[in-house]
């Protein structure tokens, strides 16, 4: 297990399609995090996970995103009729409880045309 | 909600001199993490601070966490090209798990 893994790492679709992004954590850890990442500003708070339980969800966060971890392990991010707002660097991040310290994936860059 | 602040936004400097990014929060912290972003690339964790007062080291790195846990610091001796980025700090609230970054402070390093 070399590390946080997303997929897939960049797409393009158009305005009013659905979206579905993929991450798969370090498997030992039971916390999985989702940030959503515009150029020049810091990651900002989407959602988390400890095992399957979505324990928290940004109020940021409109009713199109919903997030799943079905078995405690990968999670899914989808966003419906996605906006051109929408656009921006969805990164997954996943960590031991005990410690806090998130491990970060690649990101997937979404771009809505 | 909680909010986290960093300042200054973007830092330049030459080779050699130092550099200080300041972070703080509206809210009492359970601890606070430092994280480094290089061009393109994704957050990679530098340290985490727990007690109120601490003050780690890494080689030219020094992390300091306020008395009151709601501010910290990072502080670069003899910035290196090496050190392009962006620094960001983010905040573990106590009330829960949720880690809240600042707007990080983007450094880049004349030679």
């Amino acid at each position: 297990d070399t590390g946080v893994s997303q997929d897939p790492r960049h797409k393009i679709t158009k305005r009013g399609q659905n979206v579905t992004f993929r991450c798969d954590p370090i498997s030992e850890h039971n916390r999985l995090y989702w940030y959503r990442q515009t150029l020049g500003q810091g990651p900002e708070f989407l959602t988390y996970f400890q095992n399957e339980a979505q324990l928290e969800k940004s109020r940021l966060l409109s009713d199109r995103f919903s997030a799943e971890r079905p078995k405690g392990s990968f999670s899914t991010l989808e966003i419906q009729r996605t906006e051109q707002g929408d656009s921006a660097m969805y990164l997954c991040a996943s960590s031991l409880p005990a410690h806090f310290e998130a491990f970060f994936g690649q990101g997937t860059r979404l771009t809505v045309v | 909600g909680q909010q986290v602040m960093q300042i200054p936004q973007y830092q330049h400097v030459q080779e050699g001199e130092d550099f200080t990014t300041y972070c703080n929060s509206s809210t009492t912290l359970s601890n606070i993490q430092w994280y480094k972003q290089r061009p393109g690339g994704h957050p990679v964790f530098l340290i985490q601070l727990v007690k109120s007062g601490e003050v780690k080291k890494q080689k030219r790195l020094t992390f300091q966490f306020g008395e009151a846990k709601k501010n910290s610091s990072l502080h670069i001796t003899a910035t290196q090209t090496t050190d392009v980025g962006t620094y960001f700090c983010a905040g573990l609230e106590t009330s829960g798990s949720r880690l809240t970054f600042g707007e990080g402070t983007q450094l880049t390093v004349n030679p």
